[in-house]
């Protein structure tokens, strides 16, 4: 089974300049994450999607951030325009569907967005 | 709100020596609780989770994990470490009805030396 996928692995940009990050969950899964993970510190959500609906976006910085998940799959995370500390990890994740807090979330290997 | 707390962010020790990762957790409501692993150049890997039950749960490499309700931790332990464990440990809560959501703690990284 393939697992989570994420590209670019790697990204560099000059502060105010807009980036997209794209995420292909496990095929049939039907809920999305979008996490953020700073340098020193543990992975934060920013945007949970169940099929293609808003769950949670209550951590997602919305004048800049904005994430869509178009027919229920594959998710992009744009960023417009960034900043000196959006500098992360990006990391997806999916789960086969959303319950009580008992579904396994399965990592892809992330994007690391630098911004100079 | 709910939030984790890991005592260590580094902890160094001998191949064959235990470990305990220590983490606690504040919330005012009901968790599931995680352990995630994250080995260099790779994505997060679940290790293992306490959903209900035993409060004692296992994971299929030698790690355990006990849940203390009265302390709010889960402190993940091994009786003897290898190299290959060398990583960095995500403690990580879920609150019950909370729709999957996790929120993790800042993490410890575990060091084996020969």
């Amino acid at each position: 089974e393939a697992g989570v996928a994420q590209s670019p692995r790697y990204k560099i940009i000059e502060k105010r300049q807009s980036v997209a990050f794209w995420c292909n969950p496990i095929s049939g899964h039907a809920t999305l994450y979008w996490y953020q993970q700073i340098l020193g510190q543990g992975p934060k959500l920013l945007i949970q999607f169940q099929n293609n609906g808003v769950v949670d976006d209550s951590q997602l910085p919305k004048d800049r951030f904005s994430a869509e998940r178009l027919k229920g799959v594959d998710s992009t995370l744009k960023i417009q325009p960034a900043k000196l500390e959006d500098s992360a990890v990006y990391l997806c994740a999916s789960s086969s569907r959303t319950t009580a807090g008992t579904d396994t979330q399965y990592f892809g290997p992330g994007t690391r967005l630098t911004v100079l | 709100a709910q939030s984790v707390t890991q005592l260590d962010s580094q902890v160094p020790v001998f191949e064959e020596a235990p470990v305990e990762l220590r983490c606690n957790y504040s919330s005012s409501v009901s968790v599931y609780l995680f352990w995630y692993v994250q080995y260099p150049n790779q994505g997060l890997q679940l290790l293992l989770k306490y959903l209900s039950g035993s409060t004692l749960v296992e994971s299929i490499n030698g790690f355990e994990a006990e849940f203390n309700k009265s302390q709010t931790s889960f402190h993940l332990r091994k009786p003897s470490v290898h190299i290959s464990d060398t990583a960095e440990y995500f403690c990580a809560v879920s609150p019950v009805g909370g729709y999957n959501k996790l929120i993790f703690g800042a993490g410890t990284r575990l060091a084996v030396h020969p």
